[in-house]
């Protein structure tokens, strides 16, 4: 069974559309991520969550918007879309005790977006 | 602010043979841990070995191993006897235990080739 599942794995739309891009975690994690890999493969932390709270968030867009309905899913909604979206999104999730101790990143296969 | 470098855009390697991957970090924190993950073609994100920087002996996973120098904020990964299935693009990663957050700050990766 798939740990961290993404779908689509694949998206191509055009600019101005709004998309989402689901996340699903079967490890009862609590805490979730969502990453960005650009064109030249940089991966960039955009926001986690953590028992439905957001705790970070990075100086993304506010057209981004991570959406969680239950703490086994973080979905990214992305609205009015520009042709810089364009990338790799990845999700994540791990089990975090509390600050002090490591929690291990588990994550899905990505999301290829293309806007044109 | 965590900066995680890596100097080595690309490398090759010949099957059998050994080759370091080069990481430095920049952090003023004094409880993190560092990652080392691999990305081949098929885009999944798969952690390799990671290291505690409160422990001084070197991790080590099969044919990986790290060289931890943390005075000089060094975390190189060793592959031993590579194999074609190694192929892939290599990231250094640091994450930061002393916020609840947990976040994996990435390097620029490297991409490694083994050559048959």
């Amino acid at each position: 069974d798939t740990a961290v599942s993404q779908t689509p794995k694949y998206l191509v739309t055009q600019m101005g559309n709004d998309k989402s891009i689901k996340c699903e975690q079967n490890l009862g994690h609590d805490t979730m991520y969502w990453y960005k890999q650009d064109s030249k493969k940089f991966l960039k932390i955009m926001f986690s969550y953590n028992n439905k709270e957001l705790i970070i968030n990075e100086t993304v867009p506010n057209r981004f918007s991570p959406k969680s309905p239950d703490k086994a899913h973080l979905n990214l909604h992305i609205n009015s879309l520009e042709l810089g979206d364009s990338a790799v999104y990845f999700c994540a999730s791990s089990q975090c005790p509390g600050p002090g101790v490591v929690c291990e990143q588990y994550f899905g296969p990505g999301t290829r977006l293309t806007v044109t | 602010a965590q900066t995680v470098t890596q100097s080595q855009p690309e490398m090759s390697v010949q099957e059998a043979e050994t080759v370091t991957l080069s990481c430095t970090y920049d952090t003023s924190e004094s409880n993190y841990y560092l990652f080392w993950y691999k990305q081949p073609p098929s885009r999944q994100m798969i952690l390799v070995i990671r290291q505690e920087a409160y422990k001084q002996q070197n991790a080590t996973e099969n044919r990986f191993s790290v060289n931890f120098q943390k005075a000089a904020k060094s975390f190189s990964l060793k592959i031993s006897d590579s194999q074609l299935g190694d192929t892939a693009m290599y990231f250094c990663a640091f994450m930061n235990l002393q916020t609840g957050a947990n976040n994996l700050f990435f390097g620029t990766g490297t991409r490694l080739t083994v050559i048959p």
